[in-house]
């Protein structure tokens, strides 16, 4: 079983619009969990990277949020744009593990 | 500053051939990888390096090679090509353990 599961798998939202994307996971002990945007043909590059002593963390008209105790994270994209259809990947490392644990993805796209 | 650079961007290969992935990075970063991405799968891990001289196998190491003999070059070696070997190729480098992970543009390759 994949330690780290993201919903929803797809989606198409309008232009303009919020919507949030969710992860879970399973890895422990906890160390950071990172979210990625990947758009098509290209590699990942990253977003937020969070701590377990972090809660919340945005950048630009992404927010992420992580709840480690109940090992969940969500990364919310407000007044979403074209160039926001990518695929979101969320990575969660270990502590003492230089491997992350890598989720498949939720794939977004945003239409005019 | 071009960060992570990989080449070939594109390579089709025979079964039973062999090839090398370049990947370089000018970062300075100590802890290298290498992924494989298949079509809606997740990133798996191929092999990492932590420094110059020391490596490690990742998840799915079956098939390949690498080496680290400077900080700036980690290239991977397909020996024998299967057509199980088609897949986009990403190499990664990071600073630190809890540092952002800066992907390459990935190569596709083919093995038909």
């Amino acid at each position: 079983k994949n330690q780290v599961e993201q919903s929803p798998q797809s989606l198409i939202i309008l232009e303009g619009k919020n919507c949030t994307l969710q992860c879970n996971y399973t890895v422990s002990p906890f160390s950071n969990l990172r979210w990625y945007k990947q758009d098509t043909g290209r590699g990942p590059v990253s977003l937020t990277i969070m701590t377990f002593s972090e809660n919340t963390k945005s950048n630009g008209r992404y927010t992420a949020t992580l709840d480690a105790d109940t090992k969940q994270s969500s990364l919310h994209i407000t007044a979403s744009q074209l160039s926001d259809s990518a695929s979101y990947i969320c990575v969660v490392s270990a502590r003492g593990n230089n491997r992350l644990a890598f989720g498949k993805g939720n794939q977004v796209v945003v239409i005019p | 500053n071009a960060g992570v650079t990989q080449t070939p961007k594109f390579r089709i290969l025979k079964i039973g051939q062999s090839m090398t992935l370049q990947c370089t990075q000018d970062m300075n970063h100590n802890y290298m990888y290498w992924y494989r991405q298949d079509p809606g799968m997740g990133l798996k891990l191929i092999y990492y390096s932590v420094g110059a001289g020391i490596t490690d196998k990742g998840e799915v190491p079956n098939g390949y090679n690498v080496s680290r003999s400077t900080t700036e070059d980690f290239p991977l070696r397909l020996e024998l090509a299967a057509p199980s070997q088609t897949s986009v190729y990403f190499c990664a480098s990071q600073g630190r353990v809890a540092d952002t992970q800066y992907f390459g543009p990935g190569t596709r390759l083919t093995v038909l």
